[in-house]
């Protein structure tokens, strides 16, 4: 099977810029989270999309948004970037399953973003 | 706020010996989770541990938990150049279906 893939896997843009990043889960899994990596915060967590619903979401501005399709890949968008938004993205994808939340995740190689 | 706490935040030790981690959480967990994340790169995961469990085992890992504590510890054993990375807990709390990721414990093999 195919890992989790991420695009772009490096981005540079400017202050007040928009970005787009998207994920391509392991075929089979129906969840996909993101998260955010800094050196100062570590592993935060951005939000969940199960069967192309929002099922979780962490404590990010509304400038951070994301969606699932209907083959469960995923987008995250950032808007009006700032400074502090440079890390790296990192997709996860699971199966999901309903219960039990034995919930190992695979994690894609992750987009650098890096703000100016 | 953070769930999960690694201690130490950074580990040196000579290939051969046997690295120890520990994780501190604060609510109770339905599981607990390690992953290792080579430099800049995505996380793998390594093993997980059920709440009802005291000890699990794969290759050279070990992990345990103490419930009454709110603890885990990763023992690896025989340490190989490989094993340098940083190694990060994720706990699952009961009723919340988001994972938890502490901050890490940097560990460097020495040759």
């Amino acid at each position: 099977k195919a890992g989790v893939t991420q695009t772009p896997r490096y981005l540079i843009k400017t202050r007040g810029q928009q970005v787009t990043l998207s994920c391509s889960p392991i075929s089979g899994h129906r969840s996909v989270s993101w998260y955010q990596q800094t050196p100062g915060q570590g592993l935060q967590f951005l939000f969940e999309y199960f069967s192309e619903t929002q099922r979780n979401k962490g404590n990010f501005p509304g400038r951070f948004s994301g969606r699932q399709f209907s083959n469960s890949r995923s987008e995250m968008n950032v808007s009006t970037l700032e400074l502090g938004d440079s890390a790296l993205y990192l997709c996860a994808s699971s199966q999901g399953a309903a219960s039990g939340r034995e919930n190992e995740q695979f994690f894609g190689p992750g987009t650098r973003l890096t703000v100016l | 706020s953070q769930q999960g706490e690694e201690d130490p935040q950074a580990l040196s030790i000579q290939e051969g010996e046997n690295a120890t981690m520990n994780c501190s959480y604060k609510t109770s967990i339905n599981n607990l989770q390690w992953y290792r994340q080579n430099s800049g790169r995505g996380l793998v995961h390594l093993i997980l541990i059920r709440s009802n469990e005291r000890e699990k085992h794969s290759g050279r890992l070990r992990v345990t938990l103490d419930t009454s504590k709110k603890s885990s510890s990763l023992l690896i054993t025989a340490s190989r150049a490989a094993d340098t990375a940083s190694y990060f807990c994720a706990t699952v709390p009961n009723r919340d279906d988001k994972i938890i990721f502490g901050k890490g414990t940097r560990l460097h093999i020495l040759p």
